[in-house]
Parts: structure tokens; C-alpha cells; sequence
């Protein structure tokens, strides 16, 4: 069965600090990873996804996720954060075999303070 | 864009009831998911549909049933509501079939409270 670890439920930084969101993995059969966030009041929305090719792939507003094989990790990364990132963050896996379907972590809920 | 809509934002309904939560999707998407929200569990496939009145049930069926009878439109039934069903529903989308690349579209979520 294929399984994904948030380690941590919260986390709560200073405006404009560096914060890495963790989240590891555990399967069987190849997969392909994503990160998805979810704003106050809204839907998820895609923020990033690894396919293949370099292991290191960047959203539009400058958060970064780096795959590691060996360690079945995808953490995401942002060297500077802004108010408007404060949002739920969920790590996903995408098992390729079968009909598509995606499995979650159980979120991090990031909070930054002024 | 794409659009996931749901027909309701906040749902009361008292133990016992049928629950029917809608979703529309209007990019002509072969695939649609319906998703149960709770604290800490992060999000629990209930049931996809891959295709017109094909259903595939996810990891937690138990209690809920759904229906594709248009390619746009998947419904989530609850045949008999209970407490332990109140949840955030979260419905979703994506475009073909056996696609594992594909990005998929949420709607705003149904916060379904049952006393």
C-alpha cells in the first residue's frame, strides 16, 4: 500500500524567514508527487508536481520542492515567506498503475506572523 | 479555466436523512473524485468515476454512493446520514483517464454537518 507522511501538522514562521515543509513517502510502484495548497475558505489549488528530469521543480511564487529517490522525501521550500502564504499544504502521491488516483499526507498548516 | 462548482457551501441534515452533494465540472474532463476533509486525516478518496456511469470506489465507500449519468456532473449520496459523516467534501476533477501526470481541479468544498 502506498502511504505519505506530513511530519509536521503545524507550522508557524516569522514573515520574510525560510521554512521547509516535509513530507515523505512510502510505495511500492513508481509514483509521481505533487504539491497542493489550500487557501482560507477556498479549494485546492496545484502548486507543484515532479514527473521526471532534473529533481528540482519551483512553483510561480517562489516556493521549490527537490525529490529525493534514496530518502523518498519531496520536501517544499521557500527561502522567504510573505503573509499571503499563510495556507494549508498537502503533499500527494500519484501511483502510476491502474486508473489514476491520488494519495494525500495530512497536511501542514503553515502560519506566518509579522 | 477550469471550473468545479458545488452546490452548496454549508449543509445541515439531521441523522437518518439522504444527502445528495452535487458537483459540475465544465471542461469536459473524463475523470471526477469526490474527497472527505477531516482535521489531521488530510484528504480520503471516497469514490472516482473515470467514464459515464462508471464508478470506482476509493479507500473509505462505506456509507456513501455516488452517480455519473453526464459526463460533467458526479453526485455524492449519503443514503442515511450519520453524526461520523459530518466532514468538509471536496470534489474534483481531472482530464483523461489513465493520466497519473494530470493536474487535478478542486471545487470549494461542501461543509456537511449532520446532528
Amino acid at each position: 500500500a502506498q502511504s505519505v507522511t506530513q511530519l509536521d501538522s503545524q507550522v508557524p514562521v516569522f514573515e520574510e524567514a525560510p521554512v521547509e515543509l516535509r513530507c515523505n513517502y512510502s510505495s511500492s510502484v513508481s509514483v509521481y508527487l505533487f504539491w497542493y495548497v489550500q487557501y482560507p475558505n477556498q479549494g485546492l489549488q496545484l502548486l507543484l508536481k515532479y514527473l521526471s528530469g532534473s529533481t528540482l521543480v519551483e512553483s510561480i511564487n517562489g516556493f521549490e520542492a527537490e525529490f529525493n529517490k534514496s530518502q523518498t522525501s519531496f520536501h517544499l521550500r521557500k527561502p522567504s515567506v510573505h503573509i499571503s502564504d499563510t495556507a494549508e499544504y498537502f503533499c500527494a502521491v500519484s501511483i502510476i498503475q491502474g486508473a489514476q488516483k491520488l494519495v494525500f499526507g495530512q497536511g501542514t498548516r503553515l502560519t506566518i506572523n509579522p | 479555466d477550469v471550473k468545479v462548482t458545488q452546490s452548496s457551501r454549508y449543509l445541515v441534515k439531521r441523522t437518518g436523512e439522504k444527502v445528495f452533494l452535487e458537483c459540475v465540472q465544465d471542461m469536459d474532463h473524463e475523470n471526477m473524485f469526490w474527497y472527505r476533509q477531516d482535521p489531521g486525516l488530510g484528504l480520503r478518496l471516497i469514490y472516482f468515476s473515470y467514464d459515464v456511469k462508471m464508478k470506482e470506489k476509493g479507500d473509505i465507500p462505506e456509507g456513501y454512493s455516488v452517480s455519473r449519468e453526464k459526463k460533467e456532473r458526479f453526485s455524492l449520496i449519503l443514503e442515511s446520514a450519520s453524526t461520523n459523516q459530518t466532514s468538509m467534501y471536496l470534489c474534483a476533477s481531472s482530464l483523461s483517464g489513465r493520466q497519473w501526470t494530470d493536474t487535478q481541479y478542486f471545487g470549494p468544498g461542501t461543509r456537511l454537518t449532520v446532528l
